[in-house]
Formats: C-alpha cells, structure tokens, sequence
C-alpha cells in the first residue's frame, strides 16, 4: 500500500497570505490528523477529520482550518499567515475513528515544509 | 491533563553501546503510549506502541520499551547501537477518552541521538 503523501512537499509565502495544504491518506483509511512541528513548540495537534467530520480541535487560532472530502483526502488552509506559522505540517492518517480508539496508530507523511517570508 | 516529558534533549552513544532514551508521562486514566522516530527531512515512523496486555513491548529494528505505571515511564532501549539509528525520537501519549472523541497524540519535545563511531 502507498503510505501517506502530502502535497506541496515544500512552500514558501509571503506574510498575510493563504495557503492550502493537501494530504492523501493510505487507502482505507478514515481518520486524518494534522500536526504543527517547530523548532521552539515541538509537535502539536491541530485537528482530526473522520468520514468528512472534524472529531477533534487543538489550541489554534481560527486562521487555522481544515475539511475532508469523501475519498478522505484532506486539506488544511492558513489564512492571513504570520511568521510564527513557518513550520513542518505533518499530517497521519488512521484506519479506526481515533476518538474512540485512541490506542490506533497513526501512520505520518513526509510533510510540508512552510516557510512565511 | 495528558502530558510527556522526555529527559535529554540530546544524546549521544557509541556505536554497539546501550540506548537508553527516558519517557515519563501523566495521564489521568491508563495511557496508549507511543514511540516515533523521525530522520531528517521526513515524517514520523512508529517504533512501537503500549496499550494492554505485556508491559514489554518489542519494536522495530530492535527497539523495546517497557512500560511501568508505578513510575509513570516508557524508557525505549536498544541493546547495541547502530550508526543508522541517529535521529530524533519522540515519545507520545493519548488516553481513552470514555464517550468523547479526543484521540489526539501528546507528543514529548523530543530527544535526538547521536551515535558516533
């Protein structure tokens, strides 16, 4: 099975622009996570999609964004980008529903690489 | 609240030496605990995972972990080192979540190995 792949691999913005960012899961797979990684904050949660559903919110402010169409592909959208949003994006599919088996593993992509100028 | 604390932000081993990478966590109900490795320039690959069952838990590439609630760790260990294990390494956490849906991983900040020859 291919694993997850997340398009572009690597992005450069300008501050005050949006960006979308894509992610395909490993097939059969329903759940999408999203994860912010920066030198300074580490590895933080963004939010999870299951079968077109946001199940659950990490502490992000409202520029922040996510949908999942029906083939549960996702994508993630920051409007309005600040410096502080240069990151890794890392996004890791799940084949069960998270929020009720948390004990799943998640499988992660390569990531985007986002750097706001 | 869930949280995880890795000791050591770097380490460093000589190659055949023991590995010995220290997770502590808090959690409020029994944990899922889990271990990630991440190279350079990509994503997260899962090392092993902690949900019932054997405390001992043997991962990949020769990676284990151990489980122990009375000290609220899951150390990671391998028995001899190997120039191919340099890399970052992060220890992670979600917790059953009795009708919600917060099935989100904590991560720790992370502990990058070095492994000189």
């Amino acid at each position: 099975k291919a694993g997850v792949t997340q398009t572009p691999r690597y992005l450069i913005k300008t501050r005050g622009q949006q960006v979308t960012l894509s992610c395909s899961p490993i097939s059969g797979h329903r759940s999408v996570s999203w994860y912010q990684q920066t030198p300074g904050q580490g590895l933080q949660f963004l939010f999870e999609y299951f079968s077109e559903t946001q199940r659950n919110k990490g502490n992000f402010p409202g520029r922040f964004s996510g949908r999942q169409f029906s083939n549960s592909r996702s994508e993630m959208n920051v409007s309005t980008l600040e410096l502080g949003d240069s990151a890794l994006y890392l996004c890791a599919s799940s084949p069960r529903d998270r929020g009720r088996w948390p004990g799943h593993e998640q499988y992660f992509g390569p990531g985007t690489r986002l750097t706001v100028t | 609240a869930q949280s995880v604390t890795q000791l050591g932000s770097h380490v460093s081993v000589s190659e055949g030496a023991l590995v010995l990478l220290r997770c502590n966590y808090s959690s409020s109900v029994p944990p899922y605990l889990f271990w990630y490795v991440q190279y350079p320039n990509q994503g997260l690959q899962l090392l092993l995972k902690y949900t019932t069952g054997a405390t001992l838990v043997k991962g990949i590439n020769g990676f284990e972990a151990e489980f122990k609630k009375s000290e609220t760790s899951f150390h990671l260990t391998k028995p001899s080192a190997h120039m191919s294990d340099a890399a970052e390494y992060f220890c992670a956490v979600s917790e059953e979540n009795y009708g919600g849906s917060q099935g989100n991983l904590i991560f720790g900040k992370g502990t990058k190995l070095s492994v000189k020859p």
